[in-house]
């Protein structure tokens, strides 16, 4: 596509429940990146992908949250028993890869935990 | 203390001013990033800069390594400005990882 897709746009769940966030990057960009915003705050790093491999994962805030890009382009990030501190802004980018390059971001998932 | 800090946190101005956002890091960098983000989260990039000075239209960048410090200028401020303004840093040797300030809330007012 043009940009950096990601869906749902808004998501409701109920504390306990599994959600899943998906990212579809720009075409060809083998870099993608998971960042968290939380209301009021600059985005925080959670994982990075170069290619299928999670190069950096340390910015996951706990072992609920899960992500993968199991053919190098669509990453989907997992989060099982939500809690209410997850709700959050859940930010995808993508480059080309490397260092130095243009990053593209989504336009977000906001989630909100009840 | 955040590894990048940016000043004043909100601004308000009246259509024509001249702004000025800074942004300061404590950390090495291979690039800093200027960045904007309207209500409903998207961020559109603005500027990437290793050194010196970057324009466009009306927005003009700076960058002093030595300093480890960074502005942004909107020149002949707009209503249409009115967003929050993010300065980011990367520093990995492969990577674009960016680390975060907490952003700039900038209002224009008519």
């Amino acid at each position: 596509g043009a940009g950096v897709s990601q869906t749902p746009s808004n998501k409701v769940t109920e504390k306990g429940k599994y959600v899943e966030l998906r990212c579809d990057p720009i075409s060809g960009h083998t870099a993608l990146y998971w960042y968290r915003q939380s209301l009021g705050q600059g985005p925080e790093f959670l994982i990075y992908f170069q290619g299928t491999g999670a190069a950096d994962d340390s910015g996951l805030p706990n072992d609920r949250f899960f992500a993968v890009r199991p053919e190098g382009s669509v990453s989907t990030l997992k989060i099982q028993r939500t809690e209410r501190g997850d709700s959050a802004v859940y930010l995808c980018a993508s480059s080309s890869g490397g260092a130095g390059n243009t990053i593209y971001f989504g336009e977000g998932s906001w989630l909100t935990v009840v | 203390k955040n590894e990048v800090e940016q000043s004043p946190q909100n601004l308000t101005a009246q259509e024509g001013e001249f702004i000025t956002i800074n942004c300061s890091y404590s950390v090495g960098i291979s690039a800093l990033h200027w960045l904007q983000q309207h209500p409903g989260g998207g961020i559109v990039s603005l500027f990437m800069l290793s050194s010196g000075k970057k324009k466009h239209g009306r927005l003009i960048a700076t960058i002093n390594i030595q300093e480890k410090h960074s502005s942004l200028h909107i020149t002949a401020s707009h209503p249409r400005d009115s967003a929050v303004y993010i300065c980011a840093v990367s520093g990995g040797i492969n990577t674009d990882k960016l680390i975060f300030g907490t952003g700039t809330r900038l209002q224009v007012f008519p």
